[in-house]
């Protein structure tokens, strides 16, 4: 049982530089999120997935697309990547979202620089 | 908007001591609240996850408490160990999502 796993550990872009981050659990959760965590301004939600089939955005989801590719998958792009992205990037899952236990488990992250 | 806010940002404690974080919150309306550690350059791992019914959780020499009046919880250390030495983050649940503090910087020395 893995957990939730993150790949890659790291990356290095040139801006304007596309890439996917790609997210799985192993949990049969059904929500699904991607946080981004720099200094001074905490972990925030960019977009999330409630369940399979659905996705919204969360506070800061300008600049990224989202993929809820199944119920165990969900990955994060980059179109066209920007200094401004430089960050630590988290996948999170949860049973379930809105009221319930939801307790949401990490992954381990993926750090990414753009220069 | 939720706000979330860790109050201190830094504790330095010397081994066994009991010691509390603190946690506030402005909006009391949350379904839960979820305290976290994260080590270095690490993932997230979750602590206690305390519901909007509840008053408190436990876990080993772990405990949390919720005052949704009050927007405030608290996360309470016992005999505290170098191994704590960690960022402890809080987060409320509201709306549909998690918000977060800054977190506190623990170390424990031995």
């Amino acid at each position: 049982n893995a957990g939730v796993t993150q790949t890659p550990k790291f990356q290095v872009l040139k801006t304007g530089q596309s890439m996917t981050l790609q997210c799985a659990q192993d949990m049969n959760h059904n929500s699904m999120y991607w946080y981004r965590q720099d200094p001074g301004m905490g972990l925030r939600l960019i977009y999330y997935s409630a369940s399979e089939g659905t996705t919204d955005k969360g506070e800061v989801p300008n600049g990224y697309n989202v993929s809820r590719l199944n119920k165990r998958e969900f990955s994060l792009r980059l179109e066209s990547a920007a200094p401004s992205q430089t960050s630590v990037y988290f996948c999170a899952s949860s049973e379930a979202g809105g009221q319930g236990s939801n307790e949401q488990f990490f992954g381990p992250g993926t750090r990414l620089t753009v220069l | 908007k939720q706000e979330v806010t860790q109050i201190p940002a830094a504790l330095s404690v010397p081994e066994g001591e009991n010691l509390v974080l603190n946690c506030s919150f402005t909006d009391s309306a949350i379904y839960n609240l979820q305290w976290f550690r994260q080590d270095p350059g690490k993932g997230l791992t979750s602590l206690l996850l305390i519901q909007s019914s509840q008053r408190e959780q436990t876990s080993g020499r772990l405990n949390a408490s919720l005052d949704k009046s009050s927007g405030r919880s608290t996360l309470y250390i016992a005999a505290s160990q170098p191994g704590d030495s960690a960022t402890y983050l809080c987060a409320a649940y509201s709306g549909s999502r998690l918000t977060f503090g800054e977190g506190t910087q623990l170390t424990v020395n031995p």
